[in-house]
């Protein structure tokens, strides 16, 4: 059974660039009718899309962060990252990585534990 | 960028009660629709995709309707496990919105 992993720091001081990783395992990042996705939470908010990327590695990003964002993809280690720069108090959230399936029109039916990133000096 | 109104925002309800959550898109989306159930703690777990088919191992209790702008999410008789916020999501050329969120509480 697929299984969807995040990694990364868990504290990232204001201005700098919040790093982390969806480990995938159980299936193939490239298996057809499948993309992948990054979504936050912010403390006591509801569900915020972040971007999306395909195992080719297209992407597609939030409007109101795409200026601050990237996603990229490694096929070698079945994974996907997400960075994120110029981070602020406002990016503090649970991070979750998903997987879109497209034979569901779009929803996210597999998804990671989350992991909490708090933005403070 | 597509809209999407969920409510009530807060429902108060008592188990065995039948429960209807509306998602309403400020644009077409034909069934492009999903719901999801989120615990406190927890990621969000899918229920419903297609505006109304029902994800593996979800209870038959669940259901989705709808289709361009306006859908809804019914339990018909709600348990006790069933008490957590639920989300509608859209998709659309490659952008995915979230509603507010609907917490369903013990009356």
């Amino acid at each position: 059974q697929l299984q969807l992993q995040e990694s990364g720091s868990g504290l990232v001081k204001p201005s700098q660039t919040l790093s982390l990783t969806c480990a995938v395992s159980g299936g193939s990042i490239s298996s057809g009718g499948y993309s992948w996705s990054w979504i936050r939470q912010p403390p006591g908010k509801g569900l915020e899309w972040i971007g999306y990327i395909y195992h080719s590695g297209s992407t597609y990003y939030n409007p109101s962060l795409k200026s601050r964002v990237t996603i990229s993809v490694d096929r070698s280690k079945n994974q996907f990252s997400l960075k994120l720069s110029s981070v602020t108090a406002a990016d503090t959230a649970v991070y979750y990585c998903a997987r879109v399936n497209w034979n569901y029109r779009g929803a996210f039916d597999i998804w990671g534990q989350g992991t909490m990133v708090t933005v403070s000096s | 960028d597509i809209q999407m109104t969920q409510s009530p925002s807060t429902l108060s309800a008592s188990v065995g009660d039948r429960v209807t959550i509306t998602c309403r898109a400020s644009q077409s989306i034909s069934s492009w629709l999903a719901w999801y159930q989120q615990k406190p703690g927890k990621a969000p777990k899918l229920l419903i995709y297609k505006a109304s088919s029902l994800e593996s191992g979800v209870p038959s209790r669940f259901s989705g309707s709808g289709s361009g702008t306006e859908f809804t999410l019914t339990i018909s008789s709600l348990q006790p496990d069933d008490f957590a916020t639920y989300y509608c999501q859209q998709y659309n050329s490659y952008l995915w919105t979230f509603g507010q969120g609907t917490k369903v509480e013990i009356k």
